[in-house]
């Protein structure tokens, strides 16, 4: 079982629309967990970190379930600049375990 | 101001060649890391260094050798270049201390080897 793992996607949605999608995680030790964005060809950058009680910034959603070991991320009012891959970041002793990906498209 | 820089940006190669990518941060981060995002985009550490001392060693062929001359700077050299080795290494840094550290990451750099 890969320690993250991530609906590929895509999502296609509307500008405006809201979108959001899950990630799991096979470590029940994780100790904390990230939202990453990557842009085609650009490296990963931090979109928000994901706290136990949740947290919001912005448009952005996030939130943890440690007993279910699931993360999700809620994007409200998609804007075109949201089209991305979202990675589902989990770390665990200095160590980051990435998701493959979750891919959202934002049409016009 | 870039936070975290790697050099070259682009590596073309053939197989069988010993080369080196360059990574530095001005963010006075005391851990470095050296990612591999192969052709499926699935990201995975391959090396970490905290204050020069390697903490994490992946199982990364022994081709692979990174060095960390000082906490700014963590180089990768590779040896005996393989067509496998194509990828996007990714450079990063971030500052131990609490469970919410976070990683910055540099442009990478685009091996490709023929």
């Amino acid at each position: 079982r890969k320690e993250v793992e991530q609906d590929p996607g895509p999502f296609n949605v509307p500008e405006g629309a809201t979108v959001a999608f899950n990630c799991t995680y096979s470590n029940s030790a994780s100790q904390s967990f990230f939202w990453y964005r990557q842009d085609c060809r650009k490296e990963p950058k931090l979109l928000m970190s994901v706290y136990s009680s949740g947290n919001e910034d912005g448009r952005f959603t996030a939130q943890l379930n440690r007993a279910s070991q699931y993360i999700s991320l809620l994007i409200r009012d998609s804007k075109l600049s949201d089209s991305a891959t979202y990675l589902c970041v989990v770390n665990m002793d200095y160590k980051l375990s990435f998701g493959a990906g979750t891919t959202v498209t934002v049409r016009a | 101001d870039t936070a975290v820089s790697q050099t070259p940006k682009y590596l073309v190669t053939q197989m069988g060649n010993d080369k080196s990518i360059k990574c530095e941060q001005n963010l006075g981060h005391d851990t470095m890391y050296w990612y591999k995002q192969d052709s499926k985009k699935f990201l995975k550490i391959m090396f970490s260094y905290n204050n020069k001392e390697l903490i994490i060693n992946e199982t990364v062929p022994n081709r692979f050798s990174p060095k960390s001359p000082d906490k700014a700077h963590l180089n990768l050299h590779i040896n005996s270049l393989e067509l496998g080795d194509s990828a996007v290494y990714f450079c990063a840094s971030s500052q131990t201390g609490g469970p919410f550290y976070e990683q910055y990451f540099g442009p990478g750099t685009r091996l490709t080897v023929t």
